[in-house]
């Protein structure tokens, strides 16, 4: 079945850093990718998405690519600051479907 | 506009009780998904509707767990005879297929604590 796998965490960087949390992916046919993030106390929101292969979502700083080739969707940021201490969710939307298949999600903490 | 409302925020209960908890979704949002999300853990599936097709019920960890969407919209999840297991974060979003490929809104989630 359709599953994600990101990596585990949690991540500590320091402010500035460069941040790449690994996603991959396994499904049939041409799923939609997302990040979501998940700031303390607050809840889940979408953080960028991408749709096809190829594409690159982008916010905030952070960006990912719909890798097709190599199955994966890895967000990076350039620059990390203390504000973006957060949980990491990597998500897949089965194409046809409405399911929605969730990764473990990523903690990182960054130190100023 | 108005975002995913879930009702209570907060609620404690007794072992063996039963609980509802409650998920208005945006207006116009086809499809309603519930998940659970344990402390430290990710998120974990339980049920999602669409439309008047009948919901995917996959993820229900068990038979004392039901939720029933009305008209399209509001839902409530339903715990019957609660165990201290249940205790958990539960998350209610919206989606609408066709736009915006199927991004999720959450809602801010029930804090259940069983005791």
């Amino acid at each position: 079945g359709n599953s994600v796998t990101q990596m585990e965490g949690p991540v500590t960087l320091s402010e500035e850093a460069f941040l790449t949390i690994n996603c991959t992916y396994t499904a049939t046919g041409y799923p939609s990718l997302f990040w979501y993030v998940q700031y303390p106390g607050e809840g889940l929101q979408l953080l960028l998405k991408a749709t096809k292969a190829d594409d690159k979502g982008s916010n905030k700083g952070f960006e990912a690519t719909y890798r097709k080739e190599t199955t994966s969707f890895h967000l990076e940021k350039g620059s990390v600051q203390v504000s973006d201490s957060a949980v990491y969710f990597c998500a897949l939307s089965e194409p046809g479907g409405f399911k929605t298949i969730f990764g473990a999600g990523t903690r990182l903490f960054v130190k100023a | 506009g108005a975002g995913v409302s879930q009702s209570p925020s907060n609620k404690v209960t007794e072992k063996g009780k039963d609980v509802e908890l409650r998920c208005d979704p945006i207006s116009g949002h086809t499809a309603l998904y519930w998940y659970r999300q344990s402390l430290g853990q990710g998120l974990e599936f339980l049920i999602y509707f669409q439309g008047n097709s009948a919901p995917d019920k996959s993820g229900l960890p068990s038979d004392r767990f039901s939720a029933e969407r009305t008209g399209g919209s509001v839902s409530t999840l339903t715990i019957q005879r609660t165990q201290q297991e249940d205790s958990a974060v539960y998350l209610c979003a919206s989606s609408h297929r066709d736009k915006e490929a199927n991004t999720q809104y959450f809602g801010p989630g029930t804090r259940l604590t069983v005791l």
